[in-house]
């Protein structure tokens, strides 16, 4: 079992429905990143979470500590936001290393 | 500030060869990790290096090394390539704690 795993694998969306990707691990962690790749390659840091929830525009993203759970939700979805999103975490034994999920291709149509 | 820089952005290389990466991170930051993506294992880390210094290093062959520069200019070396190793690689700096990390657009490698 991977130590991060996300829901779902893919996601299909229409412009303006609301979004929810989700993110589940099995260690202790100092904090938990999401992140989000465009095809090309390049990855932008959207959150760094270590408890609570944080709001950036039409993106959301909680963290729940105890349930080693963490979700990121878009609100009105856009076809810009078609892109892979990806979970990480930096465990309390590992520095700074980060260990990530295998991400989550949401495709949003017009 | 100008973003993370890496060079070269495509490298064809053949197995046996070596390869040297290199990332300039944004100015004022002194830690640049390393990461390896492909299709099979997605996105896994390979080490960081924090003032000239290795702090922490993933679970990869001794053929990935790297090393920092006093400028915080950081290169990765693979030594004699294998076919597994073609890989978009990515670095990310950071100032130094444990905060946001700024990803570089990647080094596409294809060995043949």
């Amino acid at each position: 079992k991977n130590e991060v795993e996300q829901s779902p694998q893919n996601l299909t969306a229409q412009e303006g429905e609301f979004i929810t990707i989700n993110c589940s691990y099995s260690v202790g962690i100092s904090a938990l990143h999401w992140l989000q790749q465009h095809p090309g390659g390049g990855i932008v840091s959207l959150f760094m979470l270590s408890s609570g929830k944080k709001k950036h525009g039409r993106l959301i993203a909680t963290i729940n500590i105890q349930e080693k759970h963490s979700s990121l939700h878009i609100t009105a979805s856009h076809p810009r936001d078609s892109a892979v999103y990806i979970c990480a975490v930096r465990s309390e034994t590992s520095g700074s290393r980060l260990t990530f999920g295998e991400g989550t291709q949401l495709t949003v149509n017009p | 500030k100008a973003g993370v820089t890496q060079t070269p952005r495509y490298l064809i290389k053949t197995r046996g060869q070596q390869v040297t990466l290199s990332c300039s991170p944004i100015s004022g930051h002194r830690s640049v990790s390393w990461y390896q993506q492909t299709p099979g294992q997605g996105l896994q880390f390979l080490f960081e290096y924090f003032s000239e210094t290795q702090r922490n290093k993933g679970n990869f062959p001794g053929r990935f090394s790297g090393r920092q520069f006093s400028n915080s200019r950081s290169e990765m070396n693979v030594s004699t390539l294998e076919l597994g190793d073609s890989a978009l690689y990515l670095c990310a700096s950071s100032v130094g704690g444990p905060e946001t990390q700024y990803f570089g657009p990647g080094t596409r490698l294809l060995v043949l």
